[in-house]
């Protein structure tokens, strides 16, 4: 199975700063790499997928970079309602498999 | 617009059999992927298998001796059944839509296993 490492596991930022998470994938992916966000009691929502395609909907200061094996998430401009657990999720090889989720919190 | 919706028993007794649906509407199951991912309280998305399109099933290896997905196209309904249950599969477990990526989800429903 392709294993997914991310971090940090937790990240606190202020309002408007810039935040990055990272996903390392165990192999090579070809960028079939997604991000999603999720806030308590909800379900996951998609916000980033095939590493950097902006999901409709979502906010233009979210992007996504990365090939290979290396994989970012940046969110600028952080605003109070981007608090929540992000997960990567590779989709290149069955299993499909997530990162362990990093949380968001505004300082 | 596209939904999902999970619906199922919220209590499910040890050694007993999971049994979920999955209603879809706003796309056909024969156009695209749905996918079972579930998540024990407080910890990360695992994925659990899936139905393609064309009736074709994938499965978790840890989960494959226990997990089956069928499907009702008539009804547009796909079918999730797990055997044995044990109390780490307690937890949230969500059908989402897969044209590449998981871009729609359910609500989610809540499974406890408990006696």
């Amino acid at each position: 199975d392709i294993q997914m490492t991310q971090s940090p596991h937790s990240l606190s930022a202020s309002l408007g700063e810039t935040v990055s998470i990272e996903c390392l994938a165990s192999e090579g992916i070809s960028n079939y790499l997604a991000w999603y966000q999720q806030k308590p009691g909800k379900s996951p929502q998609l916000l980033i997928y095939y590493a950097s395609s902006l999901q409709d909907g979502v906010p233009s200061r979210f992007s996504g970079s990365g090939s290979g094996t290396q994989y970012s998430l940046k969110i600028s401009n952080m605003q109070p309602e981007d608090e929540g657990v992000y997960y990567c999720q590779q989709g290149y090889k069955y299993p499909f498999t997530f990162g362990s989720g990093t949380k968001l919190e505004i300082k | 617009q596209v939904q999902l919706k999970e619906s199922g028993p919220g209590l499910v007794q040890p050694s007993q059999t999971l049994s979920l649906t999955c209603t879809v509407s706003g796309f056909s199951l024969t156009s695209y992927n749905v996918h079972w991912v579930r998540q024990p309280p407080g910890k990360g998305l695992e994925w659990m298998g899936r139905m393609r399109y064309n009736g074709d099933t994938s499965y978790n290896s840890a989960l494959k001796s226990r997990l089956s997905i069928s499907r009702d196209t008539s009804k547009n309904q796909v079918f999730l059944k797990m055997n044995s249950l044990q109390t780490d599969d307690t937890g949230t477990y969500y059908c989402t839509r897969n044209p590449g990526y998981f871009d729609y989800w359910g609500q989610g429903v809540m499974v406890t296993v408990s006696s």
